[in-house]
């Protein structure tokens, strides 16, 4: 079975400081993962995507994320943190098979203070 | 954006009463989901869809039935609505060639039961 994990419900930065969002999965396959943002009022938008392909993983507003299969990571960051960066963030994981379905972790409210 | 519409977008209902929920795409994608958002549980599957007429369950799906007549449509139906069924209900679109399954969300329902 799969599932996800986030570190954090909330997590608060500066502006302008490194943002680190944790996320650990548990796959009995290699997993494909995934890293959604939600903004206030809003549905779920793709942030990033790992699909195997490389373990470094860039997505839209700088933000990066790296696979680590020792460690069953796969942990967000960017270097520094934008007032608008805040809103809630979700890690998914999900299979090829089974109806392709996501499973999401229980999300991590990023909080940015100028 | 992906072409995906909810509605009604706020919805109140007393409880015992039916309640559909309705997602509509323009992506002509082949899978369609419904999901619940609730605090401290980011987004749980409730049913989704494979085809036309072709649906499953999700690990949430008590008290909740679908159905898919068209590519671009997929009903949730509340069949008596509980104050356990008050939560924010996100459709979500994939076509998961490859399989990689990135989903695209719609704005999102927000239903009250009084």
């Amino acid at each position: 079975a799969q599932s996800v994990t986030q570190l954090g419900s909330h997590v608060s930065v500066s502006e302008g400081a490194l943002v680190l969002l944790r996320c650990n999965y548990s796959s009995s396959v290699p997993p494909y993962l995934f890293w959604y943002v939600q903004y206030p009022n809003q549905g779920l938008q793709l942030l990033l995507k790992y699909t195997s392909a490389a373990t470094l993983v860039k997505g839209i507003n700088g933000f990066e994320a790296e696979f680590k299969k020792s460690e069953t990571s796969f942990h967000l960051t960017k270097p520094s943190a934008h007032m608008s960066d805040a809103a809630e963030y979700f890690c998914a994981v999900s299979r090829d098979t089974g109806g392709f379905k996501t499973i999401f972790g229980a999300g991590t409210r990023l909080f940015v203070k100028a | 954006d992906a072409g995906i519409t909810q509605s009604p977008r706020h919805k109140v209902t007393e409880t015992g009463t039916p309640v559909t929920l309705r997602c509509h795409q323009t992506e002509n994608h082949r899978y369609m989901y419904w999901y619940r958002q609730d605090p401290g549980h980011g987004l749980r599957l409730i049913h989704y869809s494979y085809g036309v007429k072709d649906t499953d369950k999700g690990e949430v799906s008590d008290g909740y039935s679908v159905s898919r007549s068209k590519t671009e449509d997929f009903l949730l139906t509340l069949e008596s609505a509980t104050s356990s069924q008050t939560s924010v209900y996100f459709c979500a679109i994939s076509d998961p060639r490859g399989g990689v399954n990135e989903q695209y969300f719609g704005p999102g329902t927000r239903l009250t039961v009084t």
